[in-house]
């Protein structure tokens, strides 16, 4: 079955990167788009991009843009996040998702504080 | 951009119940609509897709319907292992948005 496994907890000074990885199995990863999403505490969902895997086109949400990369190595079918100029309020789970939105990585919280 | 607006932020229902939430979009999306359920430190988990279709594993008393601007989600007879959070979420166009989200209570 499909699976989706996430690196662990990040805690990050504000104004740090991070990096965020996101292992797929079962399916055969360059065929599958994957997109990102994040979940402040008690918050809800918010889209941050997409990625083809085949090709390593990426597409970002506005406010993304100049801060968010999505890379990929397809030989061991893992996708990354990388957040730049970390703020407080970038403090959330990030989970990666399939094209579908049906195979949801476990998620993976970052922490920004000083 | 495609604006989601989800109703209500939250609702409380008795076991058996029948539960509506709606969900209406800024502009047409179409039928390209998800709708979630996610169980606090839990990732969300996909019920229904193209607003009417029952993910595969998912229980017959949830379903969706609608297409364009205007969506709705049903639970027929609402158990008490529905309680949660429900999303709803366009992919009709870039950038996919989700709705802000109903958290759903028993009685």
């Amino acid at each position: 079955q499909v699976q989706m496994v996430q690196s662990g907890a990040e805690v990050k000074k504000p104004g740090a990167s991070v990096n965020v990885s996101c292992k797929a199995s079962g399916y055969t990863f360059i065929n599958s788009d994957i997109h990102w999403v994040r979940q402040a505490t008690g918050q809800g969902l918010e889209w941050m991009g997409w990625m083809n895997p085949n090709r390593g086109r990426s597409g970002l949400a506005h406010k993304f843009k100049g801060r968010v990369t999505l890379t990929r190595n397809t030989s061991i079918s893992t996708a990354y996040l990388e957040l730049s100029s970390l703020r407080s309020d970038d403090t959330a789970v990030y989970y990666c998702v399939t094209a579908g939105f049906g195979d949801w990585g476990q998620g993976t919280l970052v922490t920004v504080s000083s | 951009d495609i604006q989601m607006t989800q109703s209500p932020s939250s609702l409380s229902a008795s076991v058996g119940d029948r539960v509506t939430i709606t969900c209406q979009a800024s502009h047409d999306s179409s039928n390209y609509l998800n709708w979630y359920q996610q169980k606090p430190g839990e990732a969300p988990k996909l019920l229904i897709y193209a607003a009417s279709n029952l993910e595969k594993g998912v229980p017959p008393r949830f379903s969706g319907s609608g297409s364009g601007t205007d969506f709705t989600f049903t639970i027929s007879s609402l158990q008490p292992e529905d309680i949660g959070n429900y999303y709803c979420q366009q992919y009709d166009s870039l950038p996919y948005s989700f709705g802000q989200g109903t958290k759903l209570e028993i009685k």
